[in-house]
């Protein structure tokens, strides 16, 4: 069975501060995609980044940037010069090919607060 | 704004009621899925539909049933309510079925069981 760990439950930095936020995962796939979400005060779920898994390159836009390491299972979300704009829950989830059916297994969330 | 809406926003009910969450796709999206977000549980996948059909089922208690109608859209029916179903209802849909789809979710529909 396919799992996503997102050890850090909350992270808290001031603003202009680096932060990464780890997402680690688990399948026995060969093919997987790999996404981030953003869950802000007001509730929705933001799609942020997806990745798939032969594809290691990392991407960067603007301040969000995203590693990807098949050999530690690892894809991580890095925001450069946090702002407060930034403070929400963000979620890693992990999609396997499974048919024409598919869905989403999340982590638990890292709740980051930005301060000034 | 997603695209994805999803009504009504608030729903407070009693325990043993049934209560029925709407969900209308991103225009052009042809899958639809539902989420369950609590604070013990946290985000969970309960149902796939695409154009439709069922095509994935996930933790979805006996108890709720969903269904995709002919303009896809899609409701989510949950009955003998208990206080362990108050949670946040997410309806995201995506373009195929694909797992390589991006999923677009709506605001949520909070459900309170009193």
């Amino acid at each position: 069975a396919q799992k996503v760990t997102q050890a850090q439950t909350e992270i808290s930095v001031v603003e202009k501060e680096d932060v990464t936020l780890d997402c680690v995962y688990e399948t026995r796939d060969t093919t997987y995609y790999l996404f981030w979400y953003k869950q802000p005060p007001s509730g929705e779920l933001v799609f942020l980044i997806r990745r798939n898994s032969f594809d290691e390159q990392n991407e960067i836009s603007g301040r969000y940037s995203w590693n990807f390491q098949k050999s530690t299972s690892s894809f991580n979300f890095t925001i450069t010069a946090s702002q407060v704009v930034d403070s929400a829950v963000y979620f890693c989830a992990l999609s396997e090919v499974a048919g024409t059916a598919s869905k989403l297994t999340f982590g638990t969330g890292t709740r980051l607060q930005v301060t000034l | 704004d997603s695209g994805v809406t999803q009504t009504p926003k608030h729903l407070i009910t009693a325990t043993g009621q049934r209560v029925t969450l709407r969900c209308s796709p991103r225009s052009g999206d042809l899958s639809v899925y539902w989420y369950q977000q609590s604070l013990d549980q946290g985000l969970q996948f309960l149902i796939q539909y695409y154009n439709g059909e069922e095509r994935a089922k996930g933790n979805i208690l006996e108890r709720f049933s969903a269904q995709q109608f002919p303009d896809l859209h899609s409701e989510l029916n949950l009955s003998s309510l208990e206080l362990g179903d108050s949670a946040l209802y997410f309806c995201a849909s995506s373009v195929t079925s694909a797992s390589y789809n991006e999923q677009f979710f709506g605001p949520g529909t909070r459900l309170t069981v009193l």
